[in-house]
């Protein structure tokens, strides 16, 4: 069975980088057949997408992020992060990673449980 | 605002049913992109409940259906259930935007 888990600090100050990686188990996140993505929602409000990665390293981010969001593949690891730079209290939000299939559909079939990340000095 | 318009809440009695509608646009599903509905109760992960417009993974109930015309998406529920009640979320592909839409979201109360 495939799982995805987030992990990474809960408290992070305003101007500083957020932080996260999401460890796959159950499959290798190298089989091609999905994108590796970053979704967010803050507290009582809607999902925001955030962005993905291809086992090639190819990524697309959201056009509101883009300037600031990185997401890298670590294979050896089995995982993948999202790094987002110079954040505000705007940034405060539960971060899932998900898996969107790369040979199908634009849908999210698998997700991890979320992380709550609280932007605050 | 999002760029997928749906209703912030609806109610309904157990054993009714409900639709939730989701608006969009012809630079997402109602263009050349699928959409996809999610559920998500309270303190969980969103999952998936129907993709591809109409399909349902498995292990989801046939109570939930799909439908999709033109810019006009609906999620319907019959034989509502007390844990049928959780927010829902339509998400698409927008070209315009070069990226994943969702929906504002719908919180489906049971009464």
């Amino acid at each position: 069975q495939v799982r995805l888990q987030e992990a990474g600090p809960g408290l992070v100050k305003p101007s500083q980088t957020l932080s996260l990686t999401c460890t796959v188990s159950g499959a290798p996140i190298t089989s091609g057949d999905y994108y590796w993505s970053w979704i967010r929602q803050p507290a009582g409000k809607g999902l925001e997408w955030i962005g993905r990665i291809y086992l090639s390293g190819t990524t697309h981010y959201s056009r509101s992020l883009k300037s600031r969001v990185t997401i890298s593949l670590h294979p050896s690891k089995n995982q993948f992060s999202l790094n987002l730079t110079s954040v505000t209290a705007a940034d405060t939000a539960v971060y899932y990673c998900a898996r969107r299939s790369a040979v199908s559909g634009r849908y999210f079939d698998l997700w991890g449980r979320g992380t709550l990340v609280t932007v605050s000095s | 605002q999002s760029v997928l318009t749906q209703p912030p809440s609806l109610s309904g009695a157990p054993g009714q049913t409900v639709t939730i509608s989701c608006t969009g646009s012809s630079t997402n599903f109602g263009g050349p992109y699928e959409v996809h509905w999610y559920q998500q109760h309270p303190g969980t992960a969103p999952k998936l409940l129907i993709y591809d417009d109409t399909k349902r993974p498995s292990g989801v109930p046939d109570r939930f259906s799909g439908s999709k015309s033109g810019t006009s998406a609906s999620l319907a529920i019959t034989g509502l259930r007390p844990e049928d009640e959780a927010d829902y979320y339509c998400q698409s592909y927008d070209s315009s935007l070069s990226g994943v839409v969702f929906g504002g979201g719908t919180k489906l109360t049971v009464l």
